[in-house]
């Protein structure tokens, strides 16, 4: 139990539009990042955010954003799905040391 | 551009036996490395860690071991157990950067 949890599960949406996952971390988990697997690949690092400001970014484009919540919550938002956007989405909480702490990902498909 | 790698994509071993998965990474300003264990529909488990001021860390079954001249770093369970069987992800990360670069994984089957 990692104390992460994502919404929705699964999500199917069609090229063009947008879309908002949702991640919930305990308390203590004063980082978030999010994370892009892509099918057999590794997480590939979206972005991560401390303090509700963002810290630090990976090779993602800015349709790819993101926001967190003082309650420990976090959104990713993607405009302009495309269909290489498809993947499994993970955020992680970290409480500023190295390890950090996986929810089970949210399946986006896009059509 | 492949900065961890993972060049098994899978690994069978008997139970009660030793499994051993491998990683290699180029970039020299890595200087932690995690192990994560990932269960099908679930999200990656954090295992064990090196910092790279070590070359062995040790935890229960699990051992870690870094070779930093080589950038390589292996992943040791002895006793094999079928509960093990799970995609195991390496990942660096530079410090302060806090960006984890994740292998592509190894699909591991501990066989009963």
């Amino acid at each position: 139990e990692t104390g992460v949890t994502q919404s929705p599960t699964h999500l199917i949406k069609t090229r063009g539009q947008q879309v908002t996952l949702r991640c919930s971390s305990q308390s203590g988990h004063n980082t978030v990042s999010w994370y892009q697997q892509a099918l057999g690949q590794g997480p590939q690092f979206i972005f991560q955010y401390y303090r509700e400001e963002e810290n630090g970014r990976g090779n993602f484009p800015p349709r790819f954003s993101g926001l967190q919540f003082p309650n420990y919550s976090s959104e990713l938002n993607v405009n302009a799905l495309e269909l290489d956007d498809s993947a499994l989405y993970l955020c992680a909480g970290g409480t500023g040391g190295n390890e950090q702490f996986f929810g089970p990902g949210t399946r986006l498909t896009v059509l | 551009d492949q900065q961890v790698k993972q060049n098994s994509p899978s690994l069978s071993v008997q139970e009660g036996r030793i499994s051993i998965l491998n990683c290699d990474y180029t970039n020299s300003m890595f200087d932690y490395f995690l192990w994560y264990k990932k269960y099908p529909a679930e999200g990656p488990t954090f295992l064990i860690s090196i910092s790279s001021i070590k070359d062995k860390n040790e935890d229960g079954r699990f051992t870690v071991f870094l070779n930093k001249s080589a950038k390589h770093l292996s992943l040791h369970i002895v006793p094999s157990q079928p509960g093990d069987s799970a995609v195991y992800f390496c990942a660096a990360l530079h410090s302060g950067t806090y960006k984890y670069i994740f292998g592509t994984g190894t699909r591991l089957k501990v066989l009963a």
